[in-house]
């Protein structure tokens, strides 16, 4: 059962425009984790947001965390062809048990 | 090693087989995790361990599914009577205390 569900599930967008990506949940989350992954490799993490409505950047990429702690969001700005990827939050419940979005797979055209 | 190896990269089995994979995390890291990736999808929790004990096996599907670490370091992913619905990517992931997960390129398992 996957408690966070990502929206959308696929973008295809231009090189230079903006998105936003989606991570929602009915649940609380004590921190929430956005990762980049690559095909044939394993998931990088790029941020951990821990306070309710906390806002984190991180170059051109934008995250925040509700302030209820059940949702969060990725905006990128001016999207890049090497943006492109599987984007996947995770929240953590209890201590350190992780559990993983949906995913939304972004692809870039150059 | 520097990061989290997973062995065998790629497995391929016949229904009904019995299957081990192997996860060497980065030295140091306490916990361990395992995770479950069909293509295209979001990685499913199957069991996390913190030293040698599992910390939280909720995630694995059913009993033909066991993960052992008893020195606290290497641990192994044991699947019995392999279906064609076990087929998947296995993840393997250790962490230090900042949270962050490391993970490995995983193992990718094909039942025919």
């Amino acid at each position: 059962t996957q408690l966070l569900e990502q929206s959308p599930q696929f973008l295809s967008i231009q090189e230079g425009e903006n998105l936003t990506v989606y991570c929602n949940s009915s649940s609380v989350f004590s921190s929430l984790q956005w990762y980049r992954q690559e095909p044939g490799e394993g998931p990088v993490l790029l941020v951990t947001v821990v306070t309710g409505g906390e806002v984190k950047k991180l170059k051109r990429l934008t995250f925040q965390f509700g302030d209820a702690r059940k949702d969060s969001s990725l905006h990128i700005t001016a999207a890049q062809p090497g943006d492109t990827g599987l984007y996947l939050c995770a929240g953590a419940r209890g201590t350190y048990k992780y559990i993983f979005g949906t995913g939304t797979r972004l692809k870039v055209l150059a | 090693g520097a990061g989290v190896s997973q062995t065998p990269s790629n497995k391929v089995t016949e229904k009904g087989k019995y299957v081990e994979l192997r996860c060497d995390p980065i030295s140091g890291h306490t916990a361990l995790y395992w995770y479950r990736q069909s293509l295209g999808q979001g990685p499913e929790f199957l069991i996390y361990f913190q030293g040698t004990g599992a910390a939280d096996d909720s995630g694995l599907p059913n009993d033909r599914f066991f993960a052992v670490r008893p020195e606290g370091s290497v641990s192994t992913l044991k699947i019995q009577r392999t279906e064609r619905g076990d087929s998947a990517v296995y993840l393997c992931a250790s962490r230090p205390n900042t949270g962050e997960l490391f993970f490995g390129e995983g193992s990718r398992l094909t039942v025919l």
